[in-house]
């Protein structure tokens, strides 16, 4: 079955630039998405299609996919970024979620 | 806006099966622009996918929970619905509803744009 690694943890200062990644066997061929999951609230979709953003999603967010990784950047993070983050993929018509990654801001 | 509620008992005993169902509102349950997915995420754990349903009514499920699971549209309510039988407390989790759009020309995949607040479904006797 297909899998999406992503690191368990990133850490990064307030004003950095945060990158978190999400590899998978020939993830570039595919379309990814980003989810940000706080505590106790349901999942935002921050990026679609690779590097789309929804309106309402500042533009320090922004993605990229090529070859077996994913990236989700964000610049100039803020303390309300400190999130988990998930990467989503598409495999045979099926679903498949990253394991998720905690970015602590500090 | 597109609102998604779900709804459903939050506890059911081990080996019966689990039934929740999501309202649609502020969009169209019948568009064709769009799947309608339902995933979960055990406490503390990671999110899965366990299935869809399109607005025909066709549907696809995670390979891994696909023998125990229905989900099933209602177009004259704007629901849709999931089943989950022979429970056991791995099942237990906070389950979502999803809207799930979709490109299948060029690159494919999808993205789930909106979603409901979650229902938590423990698993217990």
């Amino acid at each position: 079955s297909y899998e999406l690694t992503q690191a368990p943890s990133v850490s990064v200062s307030p004003g950095q630039t945060a990158s978190i990644s999400c590899s998978g066997d020939n993830l570039g061929d595919r379309y990814t998405s980003w989810y940000q999951q706080k505590p106790g609230q349901s999942p935002i979709l921050v990026i679609y299609k690779d590097s789309k953003r929804p309106s309402a999603i500042p533009d320090r967010f922004s993605g990229s996919n090529s070859g077996t990784t994913a990236t989700l950047t964000i610049s100039a993070t803020q303390a309300m970024d400190e999130a988990d983050y998930y990467c989503q993929a598409w495999d045979s018509s099926t679903v498949v979620f990253g394991g998720g990654t905690k970015l602590t801001v500090l | 806006q597109v609102q998604l509620q779900e709804s459903g008992p939050g506890l059911v005993k081990p080996s019966q099966t689990l039934s929740l169902t999501c309202t649609v509102s502020g969009g169209s349950i019948t568009s064709n622009s769009y799947y309608w997915s339902w995933i979960r995420q055990p406490a503390g754990k990671g999110l899965e996918w366990i299935g869809r349903v399109s607005s025909r009514g066709t549907v696809d499920y995670n390979p891994s929970l696909k023998s125990r699971v229905t989900i099933s549209t209602d177009t004259s309510t704007g629901q849709f619905s999931l089943k989950l039988s022979s429970v056991t407390a791995t099942d237990t989790a906070v389950y979502y509803c999803a809207r799930e759009g979709y490109s299948l020309l060029g690159a494919v995949g999808s993205y789930f744009d909106y979603w409901g607040q979650g229902a938590l479904v423990t698993v217990s006797s």
